[in-house]
């Protein structure tokens, strides 16, 4: 099993360009989690998706986007990047007993 | 922000000592969890306390929970280098459809070999 597994691992882009970051799990988990950490900070809830074809909004949903294109895949969208936005990225999925697997993570910097 | 609070931040210590990291919270809790980072890395699960109990073990950790004062700590036993990392606890609250945590700051651990 690989777990969760994201793509890229890391990307610069400029101001107004947009990216998609993929995330994929393969323990056949119902939830599924964005997040993004700012340096020497915890983690900050971006967007949650509790099963297959709902998603809803965390605690900084501004300026992305997200899809879960199935009950594996979830991705973030970022439309038009701002430097604001420059963060380590981590997507996780929910477990059993409530626990989080968290994937490496994309280092995203935008210029 | 409901994040909650951790203390200290960081946290420096000698091979083989023990290492006590504090976790406050906001709201009411179904459980309370503990989670690990290597730097540059992802988060790691440790482990879980319910809120009905008051202290669990795993290995060399040790996490009480405390819910009339909102609060909770990790003991690390016998620490090792390879403990070296920041720690995050994360509240699972009552109430919460989609089951989400709400994280702490993290405490970073160095372990001096």
């Amino acid at each position: 099993n690989a777990g969760v597994t994201q793509t890229p691992k890391f990307q610069v882009l400029k101001t107004g360009q947009s990216m998609t970051l993929q995330c994929a799990q393969d323990m056949n988990h119902n939830s599924m989690y964005w997040y993004r950490q700012d340096p020497g900070m915890g983690l900050r809830l971006i967007y949650y998706s509790a099963s297959e074809g709902t998603t809803d909004k965390g605690e900084v949903p501004n300026g992305y986007n997200v899809s879960r294109l199935n009950k594996r895949e979830f991705s973030l969208r970022l439309e038009s990047a701002a430097p604001s936005q420059t963060s380590v990225y981590f997507c996780a999925s929910r477990g059993t007993y409530n626990e989080q697997f968290f994937g490496p993570g994309t280092r995203l910097t935008v210029l | 922000s409901q994040q909650g609070e951790e203390d200290p931040q960081a946290l420096s210590i000698q091979e083989g000592e023990n290492a006590t990291m504090n976790c406050s919270y906001k709201t009411s809790i179904n459980n309370l969890q503990w989670y690990r980072q290597n730097s540059g890395r992802g988060l790691v699960h440790l482990i879980l306390i319910r809120s009905n109990e008051r202290e669990k073990h795993s290995g060399r950790l040790r996490v009480t929970l405390d819910t009339s004062k909102k609060s909770s700590s990790l003991l690390i036993t016998a620490s090792r280098a390879a403990d070296t990392a920041s720690y995050f606890c994360a509240s699972d609250g009552n109430n919460n459809a989609g089951n989400m945590l709400t994280f702490g700051g993290g405490t970073r651990l160095m372990v001096k070999p």
